[in-house]
């Protein structure tokens, strides 16, 4: 079973500041079958990104990602508030898919 | 537009069962798999198994064999999921989620049913 190890834990940043975040797979992920959703809390996730670098519908484009094998990246551009969250990278394809732990950013 | 809308909130004493349903509307309910993610307070995402609406096939994980069952009515458009002999630890928020396809991977999420398991 492929782990996913996210970093940081957590990401201080503030409004209008750029955020990389890192999901490193313990195997290389076939196709680049990655996923990145944001939560909220009391809220269930949002899937932003599928394909390690194709947009949900309706995600805007201040949120990329990007990778390939093991290392993979998602980037928010600029923060916006709304952008203060969780972040899960996942790992699809075929059972069971499996999660990061999640990166936090926070607002400095 | 998609909705997945689940039932409400659960208290249940350790060594029951408790039964989640998840109604889906605004696409074709038998074209996509059907998820369920629980998450601990506090905690990450973790996947429970799955169901194909069209047959009825589950995969689940290996970690809730034996504990889970999902079924599906396809006249109500609704899943289920049970999962027995509860334990304090299943205390979580337990989510449906459409796959996109069958691709295991979710667009699409209900609210989350919290259920709390304590004596």
């Amino acid at each position: 079973e492929i782990v996913l190890t996210q970093s940081p834990g957590t990401l201080s940043l503030s409004p209008g500041e750029r955020a990389t975040l890192s999901c490193r797979a313990s195997q290389s992920v076939t196709s680049n079958y990655l996923t990145w959703y944001q939560q909220k809390p009391g809220q269930p996730p949002r899937l932003l990104i599928y394909g390690a670098s194709i947009r949900a519908t309706g995600i805007p484009d201040r949120f990329s990602g990007s990778g390939s094998g093991t290392d993979f990246t998602l980037t928010i551009s600029r923060l916006e508030p709304e952008d203060f969250a969780v972040y899960y990278c996942q790992r699809y394809g075929y059972p069971p898919p499996t999660f990061g732990q999640g990166t936090k950013v926070e607002v400095k | 537009q998609v909705h997945l809308v689940q039932s409400g909130a659960e208290v249940k004493k350790p060594g029951a069962s408790v039964k989640v349903s998840c109604k889906a509307s605004g696409y074709t309910f038998a074209a996509y798999y059907i998820h369920w993610v629980r998450q601990a307070p506090g905690q990450g995402l973790e996947w429970m198994g799955v169901i194909n609406p069209s047959g009825g096939s589950t995969t689940y994980a290996q970690k809730f064999q034996g504990r889970v069952t999902m079924t599906r009515d396809t006249s109500t458009t609704t899943v289920y999921m049970e999962l027995s002999s509860l334990k304090s630890e299943d205390t979580a928020v337990y989510y449906c989620a459409k796959d996109r396809g069958s691709a295991y991977f979710f667009d699409y999420w209900g609210q989350g049913t919290q259920v709390t398991v304590s004596s």
